[in-house]
């Protein structure tokens, strides 16, 4: 069945430092793309979405591409702040009858002055 | 303001005890579901519902009932909870299910004893 994998957390930086946090996938046909975010003691954000292959999904300073040929989605961002201190979940959906999200585990970042 | 609103934000229960979750949205959404957020999974699809009175199984559907008799509401019902139910329950939303957005509510914390 279809899958997202994520890089594990947690991953640690300095603010103004380059993340990156990759995403693979693994699906049937033509999936969306999603990045949401978790800030601590709050629920889930969209950050951003690609749906269909080479788009760019942007957000808040946030980049991700749609890469089908590796099957990948890796979130990025060139100058991390400490307000971004949260947890990243890539998700896919088939859409389909179900429009369910498949989720990856989550990597949890925190962002140090 | 377009949103997902849960209640409880938390609850601690005991065990056999009956309880139900609710879910409103505003926006006029057709479909809505509920996830199960556990460490290491992700989250997890439990049930979904592609308008009134049409429910199905997610992923992880057992302990849990949901109905829907009114497009706004979309209640999780745990009628004999049970330890291995504490978790972060989220209720989510979209206007239908090709591709549309999905809005997640704050999540509800719910912990059995």
């Amino acid at each position: 069945g279809d899958s997202v994998t994520q890089m594990e957390g947690p991953v640690t930086l300095s603010e103004e430092a380059f993340l990156t946090i990759n995403c693979t996938y693994t699906a049937t046909g033509y999936p969306s793309l999603f990045w949401y975010v978790q800030y601590p003691g709050e629920g889930l954000q969209l950050l951003l979405k690609a749906t269909k292959a080479d788009d760019k999904g942007s957000n808040k300073g946030f980049e991700a591409t749609y890469r089908k040929e590796t099957t990948s989605f890796h979130l990025e961002k060139g100058s991390v702040q400490v307000s971004d201190s949260a947890v990243y979940f890539c998700a896919l959906t088939g859409g389909g009858a179900t429009n369910k999200l498949i989720f990856g585990t989550g990597t949890l970042l925190a962002v140090q002055p | 303001e377009a949103q997902v609103t849960q209640n409880p934000r938390y609850l601690i229960t005991v065990t056999g005890k009956k309880l139900t979750v609710t879910c409103s949205q505003n926006m006029n959404h057709e479909y809505m579901s509920w996830y199960r957020q556990d460490p290491g999974l992700g989250l997890r699809q439990i049930y979904y519902s592609m308008n009134v009175e049409v429910t199905d199984k997610g992923d992880v559907p057992e302990g849990y009932k949901v109905s829907r008799k009114e497009k706004r509401n979309f209640p999780l019902i745990l009628e004999s909870p049970s330890p291995n139910q504490t978790s972060l329950y989220f209720c989510a939303s979209s206007l239908t299910t090709s591709g549309n957005t999905i809005y997640f509510g704050e999540g509800s914390w719910l912990t059995v004893v």
